[in-house]
């Protein structure tokens, strides 16, 4: 059975800082990655999608990497701002049109 | 361009009510479904649907019924509400077509049982 585990489950960072989201899961044979962004009392936005023939995604400041057989994804935000504070949530897809999320890390970042 | 849209935001049933979540998307997403999320539990899946005409249970079915009579709609009913089904409800979409299995998510409904 698929897991998905994200460490740590909070993290408080100054302002400016880079900083490394981690999410590692069991089973290495997943069709895709996908990371998104909560903010309190909201839906889920989609931040990157990395395909399992992919080894990184990028999007601005953010940056993403799988190392699918060691079942593992970082997520890395170049200098954090206050606006980045935010629940970010890992999920992977096992292509049998499910996908698996880990319970995600809140991220504050410190003004 | 709506993507996923959910009604309603908000909801307070009394135990033992029935009533229908709704979730609409104008992408023409072949995959949908549905999501609760609890505190320390993260995202489970309810029901899922590959296509019209076609479901299937997730991880946590039980006391929840779907149905998918179009590509565009897939609604979640909560036969007998119980406390235990106080959360807040996500629907997704999906298509291989974009290449490869990107989910969008509604905005959530956020539902009481007392």
């Amino acid at each position: 059975k698929q897991e998905v585990t994200q460490i740590p489950a909070a993290l408080s960072v100054p302002e400016g800082e880079n900083l490394v989201l981690n999410c590692s899961f069991t089973d290495s044979a997943i069709y895709n990655l996908q990371w998104f962004r909560q903010d309190p009392g909201k839906g889920l936005t989609s931040l990157l999608l990395i395909q399992s023939s992919q080894r990184e995604q990028t999007s601005g400041r953010l940056n993403a990497s799988l190392d699918k057989s060691s079942g593992r994804s970082t997520l890395y935000i170049a200098a954090s701002q206050p606006g980045d504070s935010a629940t970010y949530l890992c999920a992977v897809s096992t292509g049998d049109d499910k996908i698996i999320f880990g319970k995600g890390t809140r991220l504050h970042i410190l003004p | 361009n709506a993507g996923v849209t959910q009604t309603p935001k908000f909801q307070v049933l009394k135990t033992g009510q029935s009533m229908t979540l709704q979730c609409a998307q104008d992408m023409n997403h072949e995959y949908m479904s549905w999501y609760r999320q609890d505190p320390g539990m993260g995202l489970r899946l309810i029901h899922y649907s590959v296509g019209a005409g076609i479901t299937d249970q997730g991880e946590v079915p039980n006391g929840y019924n779907v149905s998918r009579s179009t590509t565009e709609d897939f609604p979640l009913r909560l036969l007998s509400a119980a406390p235990s089904q106080t959360s807040v409800y996500f629907c997704a979409s999906s298509t291989p077509a974009d290449g490869g299995f990107g989910y969008t998510f509604g905005s959530g409904t956020r539902l009481t049982v007392v």
